[in-house]
């Protein structure tokens, strides 16, 4: 089974619905994170969180919004989607105590559409 | 604010060359530089992590250099081959307290038969 899983793996919504994009992790990871990506550009983060109880914004957050219900759980809200937030939702999750080492592991990934 | 840059945004070569991928960032200050490769369908892989202190890493036919100075790192794919065809992206991670990678476009790479 995969480490890192997202649901669903694509989704196509109206301008101005609500939407929900989950993520779990069987990693353990005390940290996880939502970036989004565009053809043309890099990943660019939306939110982060280092525990259940800390979430922080990132670049581009706004229209976004974000539930960590528990260590393992992680979910990305868009209240009232508009089109250009089409793009290539990914979770990742981190372990704090690999130190230097800390890398970032990702699920595969959500594409979103919105019409 | 931290900037990352790939050339080129895109490569095609033939099965068994050596490449070699450019990564360029804007800011010296980093704690680590960061390669991945990215599949359709299947999330980005971590394939070379390297320190601040280092200037190297290895791992099988790929070798990922970190020159701070002039901030630039280059990943290099020896020995080519249709299975590398993938997205390689560059990350930049600024601080040691915050995991927090800033990502290059990405170079889509095609290595054919």
């Amino acid at each position: 089974d995969a480490d890192v899983t997202q649901t669903p793996r694509n989704r196509i919504t109206k301008t101005g619905k609500r939407i929900m994009l989950e993520c779990s992790q069987t990693k353990g990871h005390d940290r996880m994170y939502w970036y989004r990506q565009d053809p043309g550009l890099g990943l660019r983060l939306i939110y982060y969180s280092f525990d259940v109880k800390d979430i922080n914004k990132g670049e581009i957050s706004d229209g976004y919004s974000v539930s960590r219900q528990a260590q393992a759980k992680f979910s990305l809200s868009l209240e009232s989607a508009i089109p250009n937030q089409t793009a290539l939702y990914f979770c990742a999750t981190s372990d704090f105590g690999a130190g230097e080492g800390e890398t970032q592991y990702f699920g595969p990934g959500t594409r979103l559409l919105v019409l | 604010k931290q900037e990352v840059t790939q050339i080129p945004a895109a490569l095609s070569v033939p099965e068994g060359e050596n490449l070699v991928l450019n990564c360029s960032f804007t800011d010296s200050a980093i704690y680590n530089l960061q390669w991945f490769r990215q599949d359709p369908g299947k999330g980005l892989t971590s394939l070379l992590l390297i320190q601040s202190s280092q200037r190297e890493q290895t791992s099988g036919r790929l070798n990922a250099s970190l020159d701070k100075s002039s901030g630039r790192s280059t990943l290099y794919i020896a020995a080519s081959q249709p299975g590398d065809s993938a997205t390689y992206l560059c990350a930049a991670r600024r601080g040691g307290g915050y995991n927090k990678l800033i990502f290059g476009a990405g170079t889509r790479l095609a290595v054919h038969p």
